[in-house]
């Protein structure tokens, strides 16, 4: 039930492209959904984080959107960037009991071409 | 104002051995969490500290543990090391539990021959 599903595992998309990542949960304790970029040789940074009493939070060109009674969330990535070329994690997270930690997705590589 | 610092950067090690992690955390923060993550995979939580205590554990055997000192650094030790052990190690932490504020250090890469 802690269980955190992600896909693509990769992405190609032309430079302005628009990058969608998925992800779907199944554990309902899970309140927090942030969103994670990792280069090689370094931890991961946050990114956006969404909680459930909203559908959709814009940062920049960087969206999720999250359908609560799916248990599922995505991230969109408008007019993709070279420096965008990375590796993206979803996670999912709670504030009592078992999920007081992050449990986070498989990774999808995504690689932005000039 | 220093993130989380993780030492050593690259360890290598060979099977059996035990090995120890070090991690400093984030000026203000007193919560330490640690994880693993294979390569081509993402972070599986190990465990999570806090007041000196183990408050969260994964599903990880016993030969990880860790240790929380008075003033929040942690460790994390691994005995009778496998081969599948070898990935990089990620602490990470917050104040009290917050998700929303955590932060990664940079990890440890382990490699067990």
């Amino acid at each position: 039930q802690q269980q955190v599903k992600q896909s693509p595992q990769s992405l190609i998309v032309q430079k302005g492209g628009i990058s969608i990542i998925n992800c779907a949960y199944e554990n309902t304790a899970f309140d927090y959904f942030p969103w994670y970029q990792q280069f090689p040789g370094k931890g991961p940074a946050l990114l956006i984080a969404i909680r459930p009493d909203v559908s959709e939070k814009k940062e920049g060109r960087f969206t999720i959107s999250f359908n609560k009674s799916a248990k599922q969330f995505s991230l969109h990535i408008m007019d993709s960037q070279p420096g965008d070329s990375a590796t993206y994690f979803c996670a999912a997270g709670g504030t009592s009991g078992s999920a007081r930690q992050l449990t986070f997705g498989s990774g999808t590589q995504l690689t932005v071409l000039p | 104002d220093a993130g989380v610092t993780q030492s050593p950067t690259h360890l290598i090690k060979t099977r059996g051995q035990q090995v120890t992690l070090r991690c400093s955390p984030k000026s203000g923060h007193d919560t330490v969490s640690w994880y693993q993550q294979a390569l081509g995979q993402g972070p599986q939580f190990i465990f999570q500290y806090y007041e000196e205590e183990e408050r969260q554990r994964g599903n990880f055997p016993d030969r990880f543990s860790g240790h929380q000192f008075p003033n929040y650094s942690s460790e994390l030790n691994v005995n009778a090391l496998l081969l599948g052990d070898s990935a990089l190690y990620l602490c990470a932490s917050s104040l009290r539990w917050n998700p929303e504020k955590l932060f990664f250090g940079s990890g440890t890469q382990l490699s067990v021959l």
